[in-house]
């Protein structure tokens, strides 16, 4: 089992332009989760699905948008990116237990 | 709603020396609470959790943490630190709707030579 990717691993984006971010997830996992780091505020939920076809806000939905049309994918969109959107990116699933699984992240730069 | 505050952003330890960071909750229940290990430019992988029982729970690479109801607290300690233990420190809390996770801020532990 790869676990749970993410692709890409950096990127590097002008201010306004749009990415999409993809996350995919071989565990069969409903729940998957979008996380943002920064320096000295951990990790903050941007959005997450509880399962095929559904998607709801996190603590810092504003600028992103989701997608969850297949199970095992979670993508995550910024249409017009801004330098605060500078951050590490994180996915996440779970089966629906408590304990989550975290992908790689992913380094993203707006100029 | 609940929050998760961890004492001291970064922390200085000798090799060998015991490691103990911080960590605080705030909730209306007692949550479950999870400590969080992630090595440089890596994801977060779970160290330990506390569900019910025990409240003194055992993790990988030897650490530990004891849930004091009392003092609302999660801490997690290491008897002796290894140079491989060098990382960032995430402790988190489980809320059951939507299954979330609330962190709080970090702590990055350095361990000197």
């Amino acid at each position: 089992n790869a676990g749970v990717t993410q692709t890409p691993k950096f990127r590097v984006l002008k201010t306004g332009q749009s990415m999409t971010l993809l996350c995919a997830q071989d565990m069969n996992h409903e729940y998957m989760y979008w996380y943002r780091q920064d320096p000295g505020m951990g990790l903050r939920l941007i959005h997450y699905s509880v399962g095929e076809g559904t998607t709801a806000k996190g603590e810092v939905p504003d600028g992103y948008n989701v997608s969850r049309l297949k199970k095992q994918n979670f993508l995550l969109g910024l249409e017009s990116a801004a330098p605060s959107q500078t951050s590490v990116y994180f996915c996440a699933s779970t089966s629906g237990t408590d304990t989550q699984y975290f992908g790689p992240g992913t380094r993203l730069t707006v100029l | 709603a609940q929050s998760v505050t961890q004492l001291g952003s970064h922390v200085s330890v000798s090799e060998g020396a015991l490691v103990l960071l911080r960590c605080n909750y705030s909730s209306s229940v007692p949550p479950y609470l999870f400590w969080y290990v992630q090595y440089p430019n890596q994801g977060l992988q779970l160290l330990l959790k506390y569900t019910t029982g025990a409240t003194l729970v055992k993790g990988i690479n030897g650490f530990e943490a004891e849930f004091k109801k009392s003092e609302t607290s999660f801490h997690l300690t290491k008897p002796s630190a290894h140079m491989s233990d060098a990382a960032e420190y995430f402790c988190a809390s489980y809320k059951a709707a939507g299954n979330k996770l609330t962190f709080g801020g970090g702590t990055r532990v350095l361990v000197k030579p």
